[in-house]
């Protein structure tokens, strides 16, 4: 089962544009959420988190926001540059479980 | 910083071979995983070690075993290899003050291993 899912495969943005990347899960027990990155031929990268007691957390031009009524999370990416084309995976983990999405490849065009 | 290595990079194996996958890491972390990445698919946790001498089973365990003697090293051992075990294979490490958490701190990975059965 998967608890936790990306829908969007691909989100395609011009250079200097906003990025939205979707996460949603469905166990709310869920107490930890993070963002990873990955480019081809490299494993993933830590990029950012939050704390399921928090809203939002920011780190330069990365934010996640977290609703928790909803069961979903976001990471916008202000402004988009060309080394942000990537794969980006959301996480949320509980004690001793972590699950990960399927991914978002984003593109971001000159 | 060599952080997290895994080796081999590539492997080809035919059905009902083993082999072990390496992965190493020198941060002195003292939790580490092995996850394995289907097409379209998230990372699933096949086993983790939250210390050396002490493993236990994630998600997708059958099929494979582990061992961790030391904090550097978490070798995963396939016994007798499956199609179903064509799979990218990630070993991450963390490291954390909380026994019970398993990754309320970040993972760093290790750039993967490409295997196909045959």
């Amino acid at each position: 089962d998967q608890q936790v899912k990306q829908n969007s495969p691909s989100l395609s943005v011009q250079e200097g544009r906003i990025s939205i990347l979707n996460c949603d899960y469905t166990n709310s027990m869920f107490d930890y959420f993070l963002w990873y990155k990955k480019y081809p031929a490299e494993g993933p990268t830590f990029l950012i988190s939050i704390s399921s007691i928090k809203d939002k957390n920011e780190d330069g031009r990365f934010t996640v926001f977290l609703n928790k009524s909803a069961k979903h999370l976001s990471l916008h990416i202000v402004p988009s540059q060309p080394g942000d084309s990537a794969v980006y995976f959301c996480a949320a983990s509980l004690i001793r479980d972590m699950r990960f999405g399927a991914g978002t490849r984003l593109t971001v065009k000159p | 910083n060599a952080g997290v290595t895994q080796t081999p990079k590539f492997r080809i194996l035919k059905i009902g071979q083993s082999m072990t996958l390496q992965c190493t890491q020198d941060m002195n972390h003292n939790y580490m995983y092995w996850y394995r990445q289907d097409p379209g698919m998230g990372l699933k946790l096949i086993y983790y070690s939250v210390g050396a001498g002490i493993t236990d089973k994630g998600e997708v365990p059958n099929g494979y075993n582990v061992s961790r003697s030391t904090t550097e090293d978490f070798p995963l051992r396939l016994e007798l290899a499956a199609p179903s075990q064509t799979s990218v294979y990630f070993c991450a490490s963390s490291y954390s003050l909380d026994r019970l958490a398993l990754a309320n701190e970040k993972l760093f990975f290790g750039s993967g291993t490409q295997l196909s059965v045959l």
